[in-house]
């Protein structure tokens, strides 16, 4: 498995301001992965983060919104730019590991936009 | 997009009662994978399934890999109080994505 630290648990943030979403892996990893989980709904991928390269976003999802970075083999951040209500979510990144595409999954971070 | 069909949508038991999952699509797998997340929690991996008519066990949960490639089945046996949380399937995909079913939301009463 894997020991998946975000950064913050959780935060209450206005409409129009930018958070920014830690997230921490305890080991190198090639592939990191971005979800929004709306409230009682399943996981939806917002994008996929390789080291050296541009993050590739799902349909439905831009990086003007969603802005990653990706410096290096075990960190990644996601911003959730011009928040508005509708961007309270839980954020949750993940890793790929072992060679049958099982993913772990950090602790989530819990957006409230007021 | 694909889509997952997962149901039940959610379960009330009694503590001790076994439960029975399943998820089928329209489209063939090679991968299904099932996740548990609890209140304020990430999903944690259960049980990965690789082979069709693999059928794997973890402690009390059985899963099994659909034969046709289009569905798969979890079960918990004699179900207890912790047991109580989301249940997800996920797919594996090309690109390397998974996606999710819609999860069965567990309850046990004790």
């Amino acid at each position: 498995s894997a020991v998946i630290s975000q950064k913050p648990s959780r935060d209450i943030c206005q409409r129009g301001t930018s958070l920014t979403i830690q997230c921490q892996v305890d080991s190198q990893v090639t592939m990191m992965f971005w979800y929004r989980q709306q409230p009682g709904q399943s996981l939806t991928l917002i994008a996929t983060a390789n080291q050296g390269s541009e993050a590739t976003y799902e349909s439905g999802f831009v990086i003007d919104k969603f802005p990653i970075s990706r410096p290096n083999l075990t960190f990644s951040t996601l911003t959730v730019s011009n928040m508005s209500p509708e961007d309270s979510s839980i954020y949750l990144c993940s890793v790929e590991r072992g060679g049958g595409h099982e993913q772990y999954f950090g602790p989530g971070t819990r957006l409230t936009v007021t | 997009g694909q889509q997952l069909n997962q149901s039940p949508q959610s379960m009330f038991i009694q503590e001790g009662e076994d439960v029975s999952m399943n998820c089928t699509s329209s489209s063939i797998f090679n991968t299904w994978l099932w996740y548990k997340q609890d209140p304020g929690e990430g999903p944690v991996l259960l049980i990965a399934l690789y082979k069709a008519g693999e059928l794997t066990s973890n402690g009390r949960l059985t899963a099994q890999f659909g034969i046709t490639r289009k569905d798969s089945f979890l079960n918990i046996s004699a179900s207890i109080p912790s047991d109580v949380g989301i249940y997800f399937c996920a797919v594996h995909n090309a690109g390397n994505m998974l996606t999710f079913g819609g999860g069965t939301r567990l309850m046990v009463k004790p």
